[in-house]
């Protein structure tokens, strides 16, 4: 069955980065698009942008540009996200999804900035 | 960007009612609409794609409709399983926006 596992909370320090993984099972990864949503109590869901699995290319949500980084690891059918110069207002649950209709989700991983 | 209105932001509704939740969008979007399901503490889960078309394994109690750009999810029996809150998506461009969110609950 598709899975996609998220890593664990993270708790850093504004200024810092963090990144964060998604690890896709039960179909073949560079099939299909990941995608990236931000979620706050009071901003909603945010899209944040999403990479092509095969090829390595990347969208962004111009809000993003700057704030988030998208790579791939087609070796271990494994994506990650990198949130720069995090600040409290990057404080939220972060998801992956799968394909244009996020179809899959993985289970968002929070990210806590706090000194 | 598109702008995704949706509405109402909270309802409350006895079990087996017809709900209703719609979303208007800015600007056509054609077909390139979505709606997820959220309960607490989970992901979201893909309910409707392209607008009228039902997600797999989703009961067919939920169906989506598209009227110009205005958008409805209806839930023809609410059961306690129902509550929650649902969000639509366009993906008809880039970025991806989402509604506001309509939280449901039983009454």
């Amino acid at each position: 069955q598709v899975q996609l596992q998220q890593s664990g909370a993270e708790l850093a320090k504004p200024g810092s980065s963090v990144k964060i993984s998604c690890k896709a099972s039960g179909y073949t990864f560079t099939s299909y698009y990941i995608s990236w949503i931000k979620q706050t109590t009071g901003q909603g869901l945010e899209y944040i942008g999403y990479i092509n699995t095969g090829s390595g290319g990347t969208n962004y949500n111009e809000k993003f540009k700057g704030k988030a980084t998208l790579t791939v690891d087609k070796s271990s059918s494994t994506a990650f996200m990198q949130l720069s110069s995090l600040t409290p207002d990057d404080s939220a649950v972060y998801y992956c999804a799968r394909k244009a209709d996020f179809d899959y989700w993985g289970q968002g991983v929070m990210v806590t900035v706090s000194s | 960007d598109i702008q995704m209105t949706q509405s109402p932001a909270s309802l409350s509704a006895s079990l087996e009612e017809i709900v209703t939740i719609t979303c208007q969008a800015s600007q056509d979007i054609g077909n390139w609409l979505a709606w997820y399901q959220q309960k607490p503490g989970k992901s979201p889960q893909l309910l409707i794609h392209s607008a009228t078309s039902l997600a797999d394994g989703i009961p067919s109690r939920f169906s989506g409709s598209r009227s110009g750009t205005q958008y409805s999810l209806k839930i023809s029996r609410l059961q306690v399983e129902d509550t929650g809150i649902y969000y639509c998506l366009q993906r008809y461009s880039n970025p991806r926006t989402f509604g506001g969110g309509t939280k449901l609950e039983l009454k």
